[in-house]
């Protein structure tokens, strides 16, 4: 089946650390976004990349890092400068679909200790 | 502004329907969506309206765009348990869905 694996489900970081949640993607997809999900705050994007070996800043990145060196892959990298890093991350992914909707996948939830 | 707004909670009683409202921003043609997300999950679309359409109705869902006002809502006949999640509504703007908070949709029995 096509889809969205995010991994891991539940991830634990302790202060100063950098982490990596991987999401990887069968779909054939082009673009690839990842959004922060806070209580209250819907959804705010982080980065998005449009091409392989090509990303953009979204509206958050401070504090976040990102890759696109395959086109079924883009890890994101929470690294020890965001500070409140706690949060729901979701990844999503945009085709040339009739209705350039987005499909996600089950998210990671990123818990510092 | 590329603000979409929407109210925050919604309380119904199983078998009623549910009406969850949307005011988007871009006068332009557009897609609009409805996803829903539960407690852990990822978001699922629903169903999506273009904007040249004024009703679009699936099964136990209708969603009405009122161009005018820019308004946009969906419809949940016969509300379930099961239908208790978060509610987002988007606007694509060129290549960008523009979301809104959600609506937290609690069903009770």
């Amino acid at each position: 089946d096509g889809g969205i694996t995010q991994s891991p489900k539940y991830l634990f970081r302790k202060e100063g650390q950098n982490v990596t949640l991987s999401c990887e993607q069968n779909l054939n997809h082009d673009a690839m976004y990842w959004y922060r999900q806070d209580p209250g705050q819907g959804l705010r994007l982080i980065y998005y990349s449009q091409i392989v070996n090509d990303f953009q800043k979204g509206d958050i990145a401070e504090g976040y890092s990102v890759s696109r060196e395959k086109k079924e892959s883009f890890p994101l990298t929470v690294t020890s400068a965001q500070k409140n890093p706690t949060a729901f991350y979701l990844c999503a992914t945009s085709g040339t679909g009739i209705f350039y909707g987005y499909t996600f996948g089950s998210g990671t939830r990123l818990t510092v200790v | 502004g590329e603000d979409v707004e929407q109210s925050l909670f919604l309380s119904v009683r199983e078998g009623d329907s549910s009406v969850i409202n949307c005011t988007y921003t871009d006068s332009s043609s557009t897609y609009l969506y409805w996803y829903k997300q539960e407690p852990g999950a990822g978001l699922q679309l629903l169903t999506y309206i273009f904007s040249n359409m004024d009703m679009k109705q699936d099964q136990r869902l209708t969603v009405l765009l009122n161009k005018k006002d820019k308004h946009l809502s969906l419809r949940i006949a016969d509300t379930q348990t099961g239908d208790s999640a978060i509610y987002f509504c988007a606007e694509r703007q060129g290549r960008k869905l523009i979301w809104g908070l959600g609506t937290s949709l609690a069903v009770n029995p």
